[in-house]
């Protein structure tokens, strides 16, 4: 079954502590990204990586942090610098093509609660 | 930066009645994508469009591109309640490498 594994679905944490979310696929993307999604409002762009061993920030990096060591995985982490950190999280991966973009896919979500 | 405005933010409509969602760019996009979420689930790809004034239609959908490929709208037919859910608009750009999604219509139907 090919698609993108979130874990886990809900995640509550204390203020101050950090926490990484999970995020696998097997579709063979080059491209993975992760969103923020708040009550009523779109998704905003956290990070997003093309390539092994390459990430760039997107609109809203500042208290998120990302690796990509293999091709399949693109764990982020959530640190303490991170003000407002109890929202929707929802990973995604695509084909990339240097002028155009597929669709991307989306894994099912973690909910994070910071209390 | 790129930014892209969606409106309305919420529509309620009879079932059976119609449903439109329009969607604005500042720039001009290479293309534009249009997801759908339900209620509690993830962004589901519905299509894509890339050529200057392009239409294309799902059953009931009617999605348009604009010839200034800077908007796009989408159009239900005789709404069901299973087109309940948050329907987003993304666009891409060439510059930005990256896709700005507006921030939703939430579109109820009422049975």
């Amino acid at each position: 079954d090919g698609g993108i594994t979130q874990s886990p679905k809900y995640l509550f944490r204390k203020e101050g502590q950090n926490v990484t979310l999970s995020c696998e696929q097997n579709l063979n993307h080059d491209a993975m990204y992760w969103y923020r999604q708040d009550p009523g409002q779109g998704l905003r762009l956290i990070y997003y990586s093309q390539i092994v061993n390459d990430f760039q920030k997107g609109d809203i990096a500042e208290g998120y942090s990302v690796s990509r060591e293999k091709k399949e995985s693109f764990p982020l982490t959530v640190t303490s610098a991170q003000k407002n950190p109890t929202a929707f999280y929802l990973c995604a991966s695509s084909v990339l093509l240097a002028a155009s973009i597929y669709e991307q896919y989306f894994g099912p979500g973690t909910r994070l609660t910071v209390t | 930066g790129q930014q892209v405005m969606q409106i309305p933010q919420y529509q309620h409509v009879q079932e059976g009645e119609d449903f439109t969602t329009y969607c604005n760019s500042s720039t001009t996009l290479s293309n534009i994508q249009w997801y759908k979420q339900r209620p509690g689930g993830h962004p589901v790809f519905l299509i894509q469009l890339v050529k200057s004034g392009e239409v294309k239609k799902q059953k009931r959908l009617t999605f348009q591109f604009g010839e200034a490929k800077k908007n796009s709208s989408l159009h239900i037919t005789a709404t069901q309640t299973t087109d309940v859910g948050t329907y987003f608009c993304a666009g891409y750009s060439g510059s930005a490498r990256q896709l700005t999604f507006g921030s939703g219509t939430q579109l109820t139907v009422l049975p």
